[in-house]
């Protein structure tokens, strides 16, 4: 298996909802990322998980809260988000090796936040 | 601190015409350097990497990009362009750091008509 899944495809969301993104891989890399990615720009790290804990957070606000249940699965969960936070999000992973390997990138979560 | 920049954020070619995509990196260290692809409303795809053990770097989809040291540049290259490579293309340097944090050009569109 050498992908990474995301699940939803799509979300719309209000304001004041509650939701999960969810990313999986099964490759056995142990670091994990979360992305946003706006139109025509690149991917912005968010996140960073390393052996499960939480290794970067670029002074995202609180309303975005990431989790690492395991070394296969990552979520974020949303709450009060502001229309714009509408955006790909994207999740990636990595095997651990001094940056040498790269990413490997899911296909994405388009979130619209009305 | 490492970066890299992409010259043109558009670039246009005929089908069946040499596609070149510039890159030049900044970084103190040797880099580790990539190119990824990102079609419409999808994730990045990885083409290639230089992790220094050859200059010239071949990847999927005829893809190929040449490091130079002197010239502190990784561009991208394809012989002959298909439609089907029409997308928006990343170069990234990253961080040599126990997981790879990826700093990310600001993108080319590559435009292929017929």
């Amino acid at each position: 298996d050498t992908e990474v899944t995301q699940t939803p495809k799509h979300l719309v969301m209000g304001m004041t909802n509650k939701k999960s993104l969810k990313c999986e891989q099964h490759m056995g890399h142990r670091a994990m990322y979360w992305y946003k990615q706006k139109a025509k720009k690149p991917p912005e790290l968010m996140f960073v998980y390393s052996y499960e804990k939480l290794s970067i957070n670029e002074s995202v606000p609180s309303r975005f809260s990431p989790e690492c249940p395991n070394s296969s699965l990552l979520n974020l969960h949303l709450h009060a988000l502001q229309p714009e936070d509408s955006a790909l999000y994207l999740c990636a992973s990595s095997p651990p090796g001094q940056g040498i390997f790269g990413q490997y990138f899911g296909p994405g979560t388009r979130l619209t936040v009305t | 601190a490492q970066s890299v920049t992409q010259l043109g954020s558009h670039v246009s070619v005929s089908e069946g015409a040499l596609v070149l995509l510039r890159c030049n990196y900044s970084s103190s260290v040797p880099p580790y350097l990539f190119w990824y692809v990102q079609y419409p409303n999808q994730g990045l795809q990885l083409l290639l990497k230089y992790t220094s053990a050859a200059t010239l770097v071949k990847g999927i989809n005829g893809f190929e990009a040449e490091f130079k040291k002197s010239e502190t540049s990784f561009h991208l290259t394809k012989p002959s362009a298909h439609m089907s490579d029409a997308a928006e293309y990343f170069c990234a340097v990253s961080a040599n750091s126990g997981y790879s944090t990826l700093t990310f050009g600001k993108g080319t569109m590559l435009l292929v008509s017929p």
